[in-house]
């Protein structure tokens, strides 16, 4: 296993086409999230799963996003009719389901870097 | 609530220097306090965490002080050497949902 794997690295597109990434976790996490990150910022919460249910979603999650983990293994973020300020980082990242009351690592990928032009 | 600040928003440090990067948060419900270190062009990646029942954890030449009651804590990087030129993040997170809230980061950058 090679860590969370997220496809592609980068994208243009044009404001207003839709745009989807994808997530690969790492095997047998079952936990996976996602995040935006600005330049200069940090990571900024977007969702996350456990297995196939979609158990919190931010406020930044606009009516535009959307993700999906359909087998409880990869994941999607789709993006409608982006717009400019949409560009960022996606990051993707997985965990292992700890015993109650524990965390355990969140792995990041290497990100989807948007640019809506 | 959700806040967590982090400062400075830079750092030049000497090579063998000491580095020291803060944060502070403001939920009482966070229990998991984890740093991250971001290269350009890569996902950050977990340096040390740690939780609010210890003041300090050491792994090596990274040190996490927490300090519960002023609700801070702060990564100490010693013998800084031009490998640990990053960007660190400090994080917080709840035990249920684990999602992690970042601070603003801190670029750091380490002289020969």
């Amino acid at each position: 296993d090679t860590g969370v794997s997220q496809n592609p690295r980068h994208k243009i597109t044009k404001r207003g086409q839709n745009v989807t990434f994808r997530c690969d976790p790492i095997s047998e996490h079952n936990r996976l999230y996602w995040y935006r990150q600005t330049l200069g910022q940090g990571p900024e919460f977007l969702t996350y799963f456990q297995n196939e249910a979609q158990l919190e979603k931010s406020r930044l999650l606009s009516d535009r996003f959307s993700a999906e983990r359909p087998k409880g293994s990869f994941s999607t973020l789709e993006i409608q009719r982006t717009e400019q300020g949409d560009s960022a980082m996606y990051l993707c990242a997985s965990s292992p389901r700890g015993s109650p009351n524990q965390n355990t690592e969140a792995f990041f990928g290497q990100g989807t870097r948007l640019t809506v032009v | 609530q959700q806040q967590v600040k982090q400062s400075p928003q830079s750092l030049i440090v000497q090579k063998g220097g000491i580095s020291i990067i803060n944060c502070a948060y403001e939920n009482t419900a966070f229990d998991y306090f984890p740093w991250y270190q971001q290269f350009p062009g890569k996902g950050p990646a977990l340096l040390i965490a740690i939780r609010p029942d210890v003041s300090e954890k050491k792994e090596g030449r990274f040190t996490i002080s927490f300090n519960k009651s002023a609700k801070q804590f702060s990564l100490h990087i010693m013998d800084s050497q031009p490998g640990d030129s990053a960007t660190y993040f400090c994080a917080a997170s709840k035990s249920q949902g684990g999602k992690l809230i970042f601070g603003q980061g801190t670029e750091l950058s380490v002289k020969p």
